[in-house]
């Protein structure tokens, strides 16, 4: 399967504790997109990569959030001191995105956090 | 900022109907429009993308129309199945950020 891949794919933490997700992108992919979805919403926009470069930030991405990108490959998101409020089913996608534009955005199977 | 908004926010129907499902957004300055389907805890399967120029795609028994003046867009489900039912999700991209979604419709097609 040369999908979307997201690991791990449920994550039960105490509050206070830090957790890392992992996403691996679509291979020939440039851009990666993190988001956040709550019970009966619609995902939520949290932050953007183009190749290795982080080059938007929702304001709902505290200071306790923080997401890499080495070489423009896979991607971690690391949320420190988590919060019950945290708990959500954050999601990773991709898309390839050239001079014309476009981009289909392609998701993965979701990591679901419960803090408790 | 924009808002997507999703009517109905749920429906269900009798295997074998028609239905279409709306979406509205109050900024029409978009670069496009993707049509999702989700599965009860799944990830998000992209059924049709509409680019800002284009009025209409079709795949298969799904058909979705864009009118971007209006801030406006319709999925079409022909002879709809059990296996259709999820939660349908519509987001507009503005720029060079993120989708901006709306919160969705639960359809369920009764056996």
């Amino acid at each position: 399967d040369t999908g979307v891949s997201q690991d791990p794919r449920h994550k039960i933490t105490k509050r206070g504790q830090n957790v890392t997700f992992r996403c691996d992108p679509i291979s020939e992919h440039n851009r990666l997109y993190w988001y956040r979805q709550t019970l009966g919403q619609g995902p939520e926009f949290l932050t953007y990569f183009q190749n290795e470069a982080q080059l938007e930030k929702s304001r709902l991405l505290s200071d306790r959030f923080s997401a890499e990108r080495p070489k423009g490959s896979f991607s971690t998101l690391e949320i420190q001191r988590t919060e019950q409020g945290d708990s959500a089913m954050y999601l990773c996608a991709s898309s390839l995105v050239g001079l014309e534009g476009g981009g289909e955005q392609f998701f993965g199977p979701g990591t679901r956090l419960t803090v408790l | 900022k924009q808002e997507v908004t999703q009517i109905p926010a749920a429906l269900s129907v009798p295997e074998g109907e028609n239905l279409v499902l709306n979406c509205s957004f109050t900024d029409s300055a978009i670069y496009n429009l993707q049509w999702f389907r989700q599965d009860p805890g799944k990830g998000l399967t992209s059924l049709l993308l509409i680019q800002s120029s284009q009025r209409e795609q079709t795949s298969g028994r799904l058909n979705a129309s864009l009118d971007k003046s209006s801030g406006r867009s319709t999925l079409y489900i022909a002879a709809s199945q059990p296996g259709d039912s999820a939660t349908y999700l519509c987001a507009v991209r503005q720029g060079a950020d993120g989708l901006t979604f709306g919160k969705g419709t639960h359809l369920i097609i009764q056996p």
